[in-house]
C-alpha cells in the first residue's frame, strides 16, 4: 500500500536559521505532492506544492524539491521566524496519505 | 471565499447517542474529505464524496455514516460511537479531487464517553 515516511519528527532552529523537512513514499505513480501547517486548533493550511513535472518551487522563504527518482521530496524553509513554529505535514499517494508530521519550534 | 467551516466545535456524547457533524463551503469545490485526526498524528483520510457521490471510503466502520446532501455541504453522522472514536474530525474541500489543494475547515472535537 502507500507509505510516507517524514523526517525530523522534532526539528528546533534558532530564528534567522534554516529548515529541512524530508519526505520519502513508495507509490510510483503520485504526481502531486503537497506540505501542510497546521497550527494549534486549526485544521492544515497547504504552504506549498510541487507537481511531478517540475523538479523545485520557490515561494518567498519557502521552497520544496522533488526526486522523482529517488521518491523523495523536500521542504525548505529560510531565514526561519518564531511565527513559522507548527507542525507540517507531508502527503502524497492517489489516496494523499500523509507523513507523520515534524513538530518546528524556532526559537527567538 | 476560501473557508471551510465547521459546526460544532466541540461534541461529547455518550455512546448510545445519535449525533451530526456538519461542514460546508462556498468556493464550488466539487470534492469533499472527511479526516480524523487523533492527538500527535497525522490527519487520516475517512471519506471522499465526489460530484456528491460517495467515491473513496477508506473502510470506516458503520457507525459514522457521511452524506453529501448537495455540493456545499458535507455531513457525518455518529452512532453507537465508542471512546477510541474520540478525535478531531476535520472536513476538507479541493477544486476535482485529492490531486489537488485541499482546503480544511477548524474541526470538530468529538469526545465519546
Amino acid at each position: 500500500g502507500e507509505n510516507v515516511e517524514q523526517h525530523p519528527s522534532t526539528l528546533s532552529v534558532q530564528e534567522g536559521d534554516s529548515a529541512v523537512i524530508k519526505c520519502t513514499y513508495s507509490d510510483s505513480a503520485s504526481n502531486y505532492f503537497p506540505w501542510y501547517k497546521q497550527e494549534l486548533g486549526k485544521g492544515p493550511q497547504l504552504i506549498i506544492d510541487i507537481r511531478s513535472n517540475v523538479g523545485e518551487k520557490k515561494d518567498q522563504r519557502i521552497a520544496v524539491t522533488l526526486n522523482k527518482t529517488a521518491k523523495h521530496f523536500s521542504l525548505h524553509i529560510t531565514e526561519t521566524q518564531p511565527e513559522d513554529s507548527a507542525v507540517y505535514f507531508c502527503a502524497a499517494g492517489a489516496r494523499m496519505r500523509f507523513g507523520a508530521g515534524t513538530r518546528l519550534t524556532v526559537k527567538p | 471565499d476560501t473557508e471551510v467551516t465547521q459546526t460544532p466545535k466541540h461534541l461529547v456524547m455518550g455512546m448510545t447517542n445519535k449525533k451530526s457533524l456538519k461542514c460546508e463551503q462556498h468556493m464550488g469545490h466539487r470534492a469533499m474529505y472527511w479526516y480524523k485526526q487523533k492527538a500527535k498524528k497525522p490527519p487520516e483520510l475517512m471519506f471522499v464524496y465526489s460530484y456528491e457521490k460517495l467515491s473513496i471510503n477508506e473502510s470506516v466502520p458503520s457507525r459514522f455514516s457521511p452524506e453529501c446532501p448537495n455540493s456545499s455541504l458535507l455531513n457525518l453522522h455518529l452512532h453507537a460511537l465508542q471512546p477510541e472514536d474520540s478525535a478531531l474530525y476535520l472536513c476538507a474541500s479541493s477544486h476535482i479531487d485529492l490531486g489537488n489543494e485541499q482546503f480544511f475547515g477548524p474541526g470538530t472535537r468529538l469526545t465519546v464517553l
